[in-house]
């Protein structure tokens, strides 16, 4: 079955923590990874995508086919970083999203 | 570009009533596709369209719920007779022509439907 878990509903750090946003995917194929953000009160929007391998706001995110994950990682939180993140993997024409991870950056 | 517009942006409907969901897709993006995300879950596919066509109805409910993208106007997402489990966050997206569905989607903020 395609399917995608955040195992974690809520993350709560300190400002200049590191963060670890839990993702695995279970997909029989050669899956395509992305995480989208959805800061309050705006639209989800596309964070980075593992094909890329990029970097954007400080974070990274390698695929593990191994371990089937993608965690989403960032050496030092920042108050601006909290908000929704949801992790996805391209299915044939659908995306297909974890439940998601709230993550709360305070000082 | 204003991104892909949705609205209304929330809709309150009783039980029966009929709902219509409207997009608009990013300037220039021919493809468009619909997810609902229930309170406390992810989002899920429902419908992916091109113009005038419906390519992708796999996550569609088989009764009660249609989709259109017609020739010119905003892509439509159509509810009839709607129960108390259609309350939901219905979200659209958009991407180019080019790549198909191989194309970075982008979001619109959604359509909070609440079912009294």
């Amino acid at each position: 079955a395609q399917r995608v878990t955040q195992p974690e509903k809520l993350l709560s750090v300190f400002k200049g923590a590191p963060v670890e946003l839990k993702c695995n995917y279970s997909y029989s194929g050669s899956p395509e990874l992305f995480w989208y953000v959805q800061y309050s009160r705006q639209r989800l929007q596309l964070l980075l995508r593992h094909i890329s391998r990029e970097s954007i706001k400080g974070f990274t995110a390698d695929l593990n086919k191994g371990e089937t994950s993608f965690h989403l990682k960032k050496p030092f939180a920042q108050e601006e970083d909290s908000a929704m993140y949801y992790c996805a993997l391209r299915a044939g024409t659908a995306l297909i999203f974890g439940k998601g991870t709230t993550l709360s950056v305070s000082s | 570009n204003a991104g892909v517009m949705q609205n209304p942006r929330h809709l309150v409907r009783r039980r029966g009533q009929e709902a219509r969901l409207r997009c608009s897709p990013m300037k220039g993006h021919s493809h468009v596709y619909w997810y609902r995300q229930l309170p406390e879950e992810g989002l899920k596919f429902m419908v992916y369209l091109q113009k005038e066509n419906i390519i992708d109805e796999s996550g569609m409910p088989k009764e009660r719920f249609s989709a259109e993208f017609p020739k010119e106007g905003p892509s439509i997402l159509r509810i009839q007779q709607v129960v108390r489990g259609d309350s939901a966050a219905y979200f659209c997206a958009s991407s180019p022509p080019a790549g198909g569905p191989k194309e970075t989607q982008y979001f619109g903020p959604g359509t909070r439907l609440l079912v009294l």
